[in-house]
């Protein structure tokens, strides 16, 4: 079955440290990777995603993600935290061949708590 | 460039009752797609449309369904209503064909309830 996990719960980090969010995923093939954030009582925003090509990803207000293929990862991080980061984070995966489809599974997400 | 528009924001209803739910998706998205948010399940997929047809189903039961019209713009229907369809349900859009990979597209989600 396809699926992905985020270990944590929560992660909590201090303004202007590094952070990272992880994300593992188990599916077949290669998949497309993605990562939202969610504010309170607000609908998801896109940050960034893997679809081919460099492992590492570049994506909006300063985050990264590092694809890692042999390790089915997929972790977010940032090298210097806003306490404006904290927020809940999702990874989802869109299943290898449904490309254009909008069907996307999502980890359970990660509470991000940055502390001024 | 408008964003995905999602009516109403808030709803509570009674037990047994239904309701129904709208999406309007970015202008050229073709692909609407539904996703139920519990702090117990977490974010699950309902179903999706592309071209008025539904293309992706979830493991929901039949209470809830859906339907999408010529003009892209969805709606979503849950029938005699449960305590546990408490939820906030995301409206998500995309264009559905084309290039590979594309993101989707959130909107801010309707907030129900039912007591």
């Amino acid at each position: 079955a396809q699926s992905v996990a985020q270990p944590e719960d929560q992660v909590n980090v201090a303004e202007g440290n590094p952070l990272t969010v992880k994300c593992t995923y188990s599916v077949s093939g290669n998949p497309y990777l993605f990562w939202y954030v969610q504010y309170p009582n607000r609908g998801l925003q896109f940050l960034l995603k893997y679809i081919t090509g460099d492992n590492l990803v570049k994506g909006s207000y300063g985050f990264e993600a590092e694809f890692n293929k042999s390790q089915t990862s997929f972790h977010l991080k940032k090298p210097s935290a806003l306490v404006s980061d904290s927020a809940l984070y999702f990874c989802a995966v869109r299943p290898p061949g449904s490309s254009n489809t909008g069907k996307l599974i999502f980890g359970q997400g990660t509470t991000l708590q940055v502390k001024p | 460039k408008a964003g995905v528009t999602q009516t109403p924001r808030y709803l509570i209803k009674t037990r047994g009752q239904q309701v129904t739910l709208s999406c309007s998706p970015i202008s050229g998205h073709r692909s609407v797609s539904w996703y139920q948010q519990t702090p117990g399940q977490g974010l699950q997929f309902l179903f999706e449309y592309f071209s008025e047809t539904q293309r992706n189903k979830g493991n929901f039961p039949g209470r809830f369904s859906g339907r999408q019209f010529s003009n892209s713009r969805s709606e979503m229907n849950v029938s005699t209503l449960e305590l546990g369809d408490s939820a906030l349900y995301l409206c998500a859009s995309s264009p559905g064909t084309g290039v590979v990979g594309t993101e989707a597209f959130f909107g801010q989600g309707t907030r129900l309830t039912v007591v």
